[in-house]
């Protein structure tokens, strides 16, 4: 267990929708990133948070955003699903900046259908 | 040109057998390079990571970096049953906006009893 919590595991919705994908850091990490994994592309960063504050942006669509809360948890939100963007998602923590020793979660998987 | 080349495999290999996973990479600026582990289902788990050229060894894990040839390996030795997984190498820059980890695609290994 990497301490990462993700929820929910499994996510199935319709195209055109909205969804949020909630993560819990590790107790004290104060940075938080966000990836997709999909056959094709394979695991792709989306974005990071530090303590609060958007780091570093990677190939994140306009129609994704993030956030990181007080209690340093983030929340990825997705709208106007397409099915392309059915993939897991994982989130992963890490102590300060030491982003080569980050922990990731077991991941939400989503299916648009 | 993809940033990081890694062999799909699979690759499938006795109990007990040498393994090698490799994977190259083109973006000159990488200085931290990682190795994950990912069972199915499941999120990335760190290996070991290795700063710049030069060999690191944990356990039956040795990796290593060829900066010169772009080039880094990760060999596990009396490979078991319980390696059976993909394995990730991924790498990142230094400071900067360099805070994401830029992903091979994965090496998927079996190890037969």
């Amino acid at each position: 267990d990497s301490g990462v919590t993700q929820t929910p595991k499994h996510l199935i919705t319709a195209t055109g929708q909205r969804v949020t994908l909630r993560c819990s850091p590790r107790s004290g990490d104060l940075s938080v990133y966000w990836y997709q994994q999909s056959l094709d592309q394979g695991l792709q960063f989306l974005i990071q948070y530090y303590n609060g504050e958007e780091r570093a942006k990677g190939n994140i669509l306009e129609r994704f955003s993030a956030q990181q809360f007080p209690d340093l948890h983030s929340e990825l939100n997705l709208s106007s699903l397409e099915l392309g963007d059915s993939a897991l998602y994982f989130c992963a923590s890490s102590a300060q900046d030491r982003y080569t020793e980050a922990f990731f979660g077991q991941g939400t998987r989503l299916t648009v259908v | 040109q993809k940033e990081v080349e890694q062999d799909p495999g699979p690759l499938s290999v006795p109990e007990g057998a040498i393994v090698s996973l490799n994977c190259t990479y083109s973006n000159s600026a990488f200085q931290y390079f990682m190795w994950y582990r990912q069972y199915s289902r499941k999120g990335p788990e760190l290996l070991m990571y290795t700063y710049s050229s030069g060999n690191k060894e944990d356990g039956r894990f040795t990796a290593q970096v060829d900066k010169s040839s772009k080039y880094i390996s990760l060999f596990i030795r009396d490979s078991q049953p319980s390696d059976s997984a993909t394995y990730l190498c991924a790498m990142s820059g230094r400071g900067g906006s360099n805070y994401k980890l830029t992903f091979g695609k994965g090496t998927l290994l079996t190890v037969n009893p």
